[in-house]
């Protein structure tokens, strides 16, 4: 299975907003509402961000929202925070052989 | 609070197989709607799904890798278990376990901190 395809670098001033963009397939963004994106840091384990392509978990920033239309889900941090500089990746449900997972290819987000 | 970690040897040799053992503590690998599963990443790249397990047994295996892969899970000891056969160089990586929450493929809500598993002779 092919990964999905994110740009590899973003990047955005403090305070702004950026949108990463994750694109797949009708076998798996385009067919199932199971997209979810991780914030790493380095030498970090991945951080659970979204899930279910717009949900936030418990104690995750409102600055971080998710959304999906058609084969191409997306992140959107706004009011950019320095802390906020890390890798980002997101995930989709695949069903395109047998059930599965696959991964975006990761974008790097960078605070100017 | 739960806690994954992942334990087994940080050196492989080529064609050999590679075993890790996650151990679960704070919570029971036998609650219904928890996927476990295990996500590698090569140094300095991205994160790749290897597969999960569910704690009937019911396996889901990345098909790029399901010819070389084992997931099993032991409920009396709270663990589950990866083996990956016939290793290269790589196979190289930092193994991460991992629970996704809800259903497969909804979203890994706990992480091992990861092992580095080296292929070389």
């Amino acid at each position: 299975q092919s990964a999905l395809t994110q740009p590899a670098s973003v990047s955005g001033s403090p305070g702004q907003s950026i949108t990463i963009s994750c694109t797949g397939t009708s076998s798996d963004v385009g067919g199932y509402n199971y997209v979810s994106w991780y914030q790493q840091h380095p030498g970090k384990a991945p951080k659970l961000m979204i899930y279910d392509v717009s949900n936030r978990p418990s104690g995750v920033s409102n600055r971080f929202s998710g959304s999906k239309s058609g084969n191409t889900a997306s992140l959107t941090i706004s009011g950019l925070q320095a802390e906020d500089e890390a890798d980002y990746y997101c995930r989709s449900y695949t069903s395109s052989s047998t059930p599965s997972c696959v991964f975006g290819t990761g974008t790097k987000v960078t605070v100017l | 609070q739960l806690q994954l970690q992942e334990s087994g040897p940080g050196l492989v040799k080529p064609s050999e197989t590679l075993s890790l053992t996650c151990t679960v503590s704070g919570g029971s690998i036998s609650s219904s709607g928890y996927y476990w599963g295990w996500i590698r990443q090569p140094p300095g790249k991205g994160l790749e799904w290897i597969g999960s397990i569910y704690y009937s047994g019911s396996t889901y295996y990345n098909p790029s890798l399901k010819s070389r892969v084992t997931i099993s899970v032991d409920t009396s000891r709270n663990q589950f278990s990866l083996k990956l056969s016939s290793v290269t160089a790589a196979d190289t990586a930092l193994y991460f376990c991992a629970r996704d929450t809800g259903g497969l493929g909804r979203g890994v809500d706990y992480w091992g901190q990861g092992t580095l598993v080296t292929v070389s002779s």
